[in-house]
């Protein structure tokens, strides 16, 4: 089946300092890619619509200067978090349409922690 | 409310038995359905699409109700690999993004 990657898998950073994530999908072409975020014991909200060639669609309540994402190709979207917090220390996951049908494909997802 | 509504339980069932989770959506305007597991700090994967015709898949069972915009899953003969947060979503059509219920923890004892 299709794959999607995520790098990185984990990362660890200072309060203030900008995290770049990114999400490829490896054997299909997706114009459209969503990120969402994981917060301990909850379920996964959508934090924005990624568009290959377009601005992102930021869901309600997220904050698209703070979660600047780019999809500069058809595999390859990125999310950066700009001046990171503790308060944003989650689970990011990313996702891509498949090429055939309505079934989603899921990045391995990206443990952020802030000190 | 949220728009997609489960007992986060957790459930806690010996082996063999058979457990049924039950979901519940707001937006009527909702095409697609299905249900997900998660495994703890893992991504979510799918476990099978759910039709109002019902469909089954080895040992679960899926069975979406339009009108009363309910979904349930049913396990049986529970294995301890079945131990996992099973995820209700819904997709509105349109650009794909899903909407996750807040999940469904079993544990499966042996």
């Amino acid at each position: 089946g299709a794959v999607v990657s995520q790098h990185p898998s984990r990362v660890i950073c200072k309060s203030g300092t900008s995290v770049k994530i990114e999400c490829r999908s490896l054997d299909f072409q997706a114009t459209t890619m969503f990120w969402y975020r994981q917060f301990p014991k909850q379920s996964l909200m959508l934090m924005a619509t990624s568009n290959e060639g377009s601005k992102a669609t930021y869901e309600q309540g997220v904050e698209k200067d703070k979660f600047l994402i780019n999809h500069a190709s058809l595999t390859l979207s990125t999310l950066t978090v700009t001046s990171a917090h503790p308060e944003d220390s989650s689970f990011y996951i990313c996702s891509a349409p498949g090429p055939l049908g309505n079934e989603q494909f899921f990045g391995p997802g990206t443990r952020l922690t802030v000190l | 409310r949220k728009e997609v509504e489960q007992d986060p339980g957790p459930f806690n069932v010996p082996e063999g038995a058979t457990v049924a989770f039950n979901c519940t959506y707001s937006n009527s305007a909702s095409q697609s359905f299905f249900w997900y597991r998660q495994d703890c700090r893992k991504e979510p994967k799918l476990l099978m699409s759910v039709y109002s015709s019902g469909n089954e898949d080895g040992r679960f069972t899926a069975q979406l109700n339009r009108a009363s915009q309910y979904i349930s899953l049913l396990i049986r003969d529970s294995k301890l690999s079945d131990s996992a947060t099973y995820l209700c979503v819904v997709m509105k059509g349109g650009r794909r993004a899903l909407t996750f219920g807040s999940g469904t923890r079993l544990q499966v004892q042996p």
